[in-house]
């Protein structure tokens, strides 16, 4: 059973579009992270959320950790073809320092 | 100033063979945790080191093992190698307790 589920698994849309990554989970987590990775690289880290209800803009990119911390949004507005990639949602549990990774969406803008 | 960097880039090995993965953190860094992501999965967790010991453990068998030295510098062993062992492993560098992880390219092992 995965701990942080991802959806939607895949998305392709064209350039311009709006677009919103889900990731959700049963349990509390004291942060969580987004990252984006490309193929044949490691993940990148895009934001860390903490409160409750947090929102952080990166430009065109908005993530929301849910009030109860236990899921959590990226929502991209005005796609590019430089958005193309996996996005991971990774939650940390307590004090513990490991990160537990959903499975990912894979994202394709398309000119 | 250099990010993760680990080494070899790719490797190809047999069934049974045993493997060692190294991993350089990030300039200032002291922990390094390891990953592996089989294909269209997200990173699974197998061990962090800190101060040279190991602090916390995933879910994999004792055939996988790891060393972190004085340097900070780690490697990742793996014995008995299967063909499921086949992935991308990750080392990812932090600092302190800071979950904040700075992930190196990987290593792509294919165990034929």
């Amino acid at each position: 059973t995965q701990l942080l589920e991802q959806s939607p698994q895949f998305l392709s849309i064209q350039e311009g579009e709006n677009l919103t990554v889900y990731c959700n989970s049963s349990s509390v987590f004291s942060s969580l992270q987004w990252y984006r990775q490309e193929p044949g690289e490691g993940p990148v880290l895009l934001v860390t959320v903490v409160t409750g209800g947090e929102v952080k803009k990166l430009k065109r990119l908005t993530f929301q950790f849910g009030d109860a911390r236990k899921d959590s949004s990226l929502h991209i507005t005005a796609a590019q073809p430089g958005d193309t990639g996996l996005y991971l949602c990774a939650g940390v549990l307590g004090s513990q320092g490991n990160l537990i990774f959903g499975k990912g969406t894979k994202l394709s803008v398309k000119p | 100033d250099a990010g993760v960097t680990q080494s070899p880039t790719h490797l190809i090995k047999t069934r049974g063979q045993q493997v060692t993965l190294r991993c350089s953190p990030k300039s200032g860094h002291d922990t390094v945790s390891w990953y592996q992501q089989a294909l269209g999965q997200g990173p699974q967790f197998i061990f962090q080191y800190y101060e040279e010991e190991e602090r916390q453990r995933g879910n994999f068998p004792d055939r996988f093992s790891g060393h972190q030295f004085p340097n900070y510098s780690s490697e990742l062993n793996v014995n008995a190698l299967l063909l499921g062992d086949s992935a991308l492993y990750l080392c990812a560098s932090s600092f302190g307790h800071n979950t904040e992880a700075f992930f190196g390219q990987g290593t792509r092992l294919t165990v034929v």
